[in-house]
This record gives structure tokens, C-alpha cells and sequence, in this order.
């Protein structure tokens, strides 16, 4: 899981809530990645970040927001706009963007269940 | 809709055995990688291939790339049953390089 981590492993949330997911890495990474995983399904992008204070939405960003105040912080909220949140989510960075994509460093990812 | 496909979708074999999967995409790309993911948990980054490359090995990984049938394979050889684990194919779009797109996937069983 290299120097990403994430936080919490487990998240349980009632319908109508927000709930934001933390992740944080010290592999001094410019580039940083939110996916959603569900079973048995490959993952699917969310929001990406190439640099501090930008972002920019992925594949399936309704119902998501993501902020980028920090090198190493990332963290993604789960709105109540969001239909079925329930699923694994992952974060990754990789190093500065080059032309081309990086290799990409996981973190151990967060699973949650929406009540 | 994925850009990578994997084939098959799951794969079961005993260990000592090669194992092979494909990967399928649809659009040019400046690079194809492949990722492991055990079950539950982040993904680890196998191996990467550039677009003018047309073979890779490493250890007991063999990775082939045909630009022209856009299409990919991984090797495992001599498989161990820690090899036991979902594989995914990742293109780098060529139009929309800073973003990977990933497969469905392969599941591996290994077995003793």
C-alpha cells in the first residue's frame, strides 16, 4: 500500500448524510486519484488532481466533491446526491504528470455501507 | 464504458501452472499497465509497457503488446498460490493522458 493511507477502513453512513473519506500521502506526489470499486467490477474514476488547489471531475463525478488544499491531502465527500454510494473506494497519487501516465500508488481503500 | 476488457473473467489453475490473461481496448494509448489487486485491497502496479514496445518481462511476468489488434496479455508462469488475486489491465489514452482507465478485471485462483 506504499506511503498512502487511508481513512476510515470501514465507514457506515444512514441515507441522507454526508460523509467524507481521508486520504493522505507522503510520497511527495503531485498527482492524486479518487476510484470506485464495486464488486466484482473494475474501478471506475471519480475525481483526479494533477496540483495543489486543481482538480478535475472523472467518469462518475455526480454526487461527489473533492478538495486539493494540501500536497498530500486529498479527501473526498460523499454527498446525499449520491443514489448508490455503497462500494469500496480507492485513492492513488502518482508522481508528477510527465506526458503520459504514471505508475500509480494505492492506498488500502475505504469500504462503505450506506444503511 | 471500460476502455480495457479482460479475458477471461476468471481464470483457475494449480500451482506450477502458466497462467494467461488478455486485455482488450479500444482507443490509441501512450501506455498499457497492469495492476494486482488482493482481495480487499489496494491495488499494486505490476508492470508498465510503452506503445513502442512490444514485449516485457519481469521475474516471472511476461507482458506482450499488440498496438495494431489493441490488445495485451500477461504471463504468469510457474504460478504459486500466492498469485491468487484479481489482475487488471490500465490504458493511458493517448488523448487524455493523464488518466488511466481500468479493466473489469481477472480473478486468478491458484490452487495446490
Amino acid at each position: 500500500d506504499g506511503g498512502i493511507t487511508q481513512s476510515p477502513k470501514y465507514l457506515f453512513r444512514k441515507e441522507g448524510q454526508n460523509v467524507t473519506l481521508s486520504c493522505e500521502q507522503n510520497l511527495n506526489h503531485d498527482a492524486m486519484y479518487w476510484y470506485r470499486q464495486d464488486p466484482g467490477q473494475g474501478l471506475r474514476l471519480i475525481y483526479y488532481s494533477q496540483i495543489v488547489n486543481d482538480f478535475q471531475k472523472g467518469d462518475i463525478a455526480e454526487g461527489y466533491s473533492v478538495s486539493r488544499e494540501k500536497k498530500e491531502s486529498f479527501p473526498l465527500t460523499v454527498t446525499s446526491a449520491q443514489k448508490n454510494p455503497t462500494a469500496f473506494y480507492l485513492c492513488a497519487s502518482s508522481p508528477a504528470f510527465s506526458g503520459s501516465a504514471d505508475t500509480q500508488y494505492f492506498g488500502p481503500g475505504t469500504r462503505l455501507t450506506v444503511l | 464504458s471500460q476502455q480495457g476488457e479482460e479475458d477471461p473473467q476468471a481464470l483457475s489453475i494449480q500451482e506450477g501452472e502458466n497462467a494467461t490473461m488478455n486485455c482488450s481496448y479500444k482507443t490509441s494509448i501512450n501506455n498499457l499497465q497492469w495492476y494486482r489487486q488482493n482481495s480487499g485491497r489496494g491495488l499494486v502496479h505490476l508492470i508498465l509497457i510503452r506503445s513502442n514496445e512490444r514485449e516485457k518481462h519481469s521475474g516471472r511476468l511476461r507482458v506482450t503488446l499488440d498496438t495494431s489488434k489493441k490488445s495485451s496479455s500477461l504471463l504468469i508462469t510457474a504460478s504459486r498460490a500466492a498469485d491468487t488475486a484479481s489482475y487488471f489491465c490500465a490504458t493511458d489514452a493517448s488523448w487524455a493522458a493523464s488518466k488511466l482507465t481500468f479493466g473489469t478485471g481477472t480473478r486468478l485462483q491458484v490452487t495446490l
